[in-house]
Order: C-alpha cells, then structure tokens, then sequence
C-alpha cells in the first residue's frame, strides 16, 4: 500500500528548531518529488519546499533560509528541519507525493496524489 | 507569482444538486490545473489534474473543464459525503512554486 506517515511535530517555542519526518512505504521517496505543505489553522494550503528526484530543492519565500528539506534514501523518508520557528509557522505540515508524466520537455505535472495525514506544528511561547 | 482566484467563498447547496466551482488564474496556466477535495480532519484528495481529468477512484460526477485563466469544478448531482472544501492548485515552472487558490467551503444548505 501506497503510504506517507508524518512524524515530529509538537509545540516549539519562537526561534526553536523542530525535524519533521515523513515515511514512506509502497513507492520510493528518492524516485519522486516529493513537498512539503502546510495548513495553518482555519486557513488554506499553502506549498512550503520540494526536493526533486535529482535532488534539487526549492522553497517558498516566507520560508526560505530557514527551512530545509532533505531525504534518507536508505530509510525512504523525507524531512524538513525547521530552524528560526516563528508564530506564523504554526500549522498541520503534510508531505506529498507529486504525480509528473511524460519526459523531457514533455514533462507535466499532474497533481499531488499521495498525502500523509499531517502532524501539527505550534509555536508558541 | 501565479494568483488563484476561487468563487464563491461558500456554497450551500442540497443533496441532488449540481455545484459549480470557479478557480480564475491571475495569468494565463494553460491547463496546468489540478483540484482537490478536504474534509474536516483529513489531508487534501486529489480529484482533477490537468484542468479536466478526473484522478483515479474519484466518481464521475466530478468534472473539471477550461483552459487559460478560467477553470470550473462541477459536481453533477450533489451526494451527502461531497461537502467539504476545494482548493485549485497550479505549478509555475521558474522558480518552481505551487499555488493554492483559497478554497471553497461546499456546505449543505
């Protein structure tokens, strides 16, 4: 079975650092792109980082320089520290698998189609 | 950066009912569009990936069409379990970002 299950959240306090973990089992993590996206409460989705199959990363500006994705390929799990916590980063963080199709310049992206079921994030002194 | 416009903010409908769903583009995605359903609690579903093509397991009643800047999500006859909110979400090439419209809350009238 297709899977993603979301680890590490907690109650962190401004300026802390918190690892968020995403396992994955019925595909491989390296394979794929794999995001992060977060959902804070009462709000919309809101994308935060992926990391391509090639290992490139990219990252939203309202995170950026402070966030890290990564992955372990040897336990097919996906990452994301998070460094410099503040208030606004309080939300439910999902990781997701992209779906792309096609090759070359005929690459597209369809869509995210597998999640994990979230693991909240609060900071808060 | 690629705004989301989606309307109506709610929608209150009855079971049975046809539900039209708008997602308007600040600037022209192709039919680079996708759709996805959330229930209260649970992650996002994804439903519709290129504008118009319904994901695998999503029922027929869904339907997404357009292309360009205006995107519409419909729901054929309104079944109890399809009350949720729904977000459009496009993907620019360079730099890579995802954006997410801001949702539609479908809530039984």
């Amino acid at each position: 079975e297709v899977q993603l299950v979301e680890s590490g959240g907690g109650l962190v306090q401004p300026g802390g650092s918190l690892r968020l973990s995403c396992a994955a089992s019925g595909f491989t993590v390296s394979s794929n792109y794999m995001s992060w996206v977060r959902q804070a409460p009462g709000k919309g989705l809101e994308w935060v980082s992926v990391i391509y199959s090639g290992g490139s990363t990219y990252y939203a500006d309202s995170v950026k320089g402070r966030f890290t994705i990564s992955r372990d390929n040897s336990k097919n799990t996906l990452y994301l520290q998070m460094n410099s916590l503040r208030a606004e980063d309080t939300a439910v963080y999902y990781c997701a698998r992209e779906w792309w199709e096609g090759f070359g310049e005929l690459l597209r992206f369809y869509g995210m189609d597998v999640w994990g079921q979230g693991t909240t994030v609060t900071v808060s002194s | 950066e690629i705004v989301l416009t989606q309307s109506p903010a709610t929608l209150s409908l009855s079971p049975g009912e046809r539900a039209t769903l708008s997602c308007r583009a600040s600037q022209s995605v192709s039919s680079y569009l996708a759709w996805y359903q959330q229930k209260p609690g649970q992650a996002p579903r994804l439903l519709i990936y290129d504008a118009s093509n319904r994901a695998t397991g999503i029922p027929a009643r869904f339907s997404g069409s357009g292309s360009g800047t205006d995107f519409t999500l419909t729901i054929s006859s309104l079944e109890p379990e399809d009350f949720a909110v729904y977000y459009c979400q496009q993907r620019s090439n360079w730099p890579p970002a995802y954006t997410f419209g801001q949702g539609t809350k479908l809530e039984i009238k």
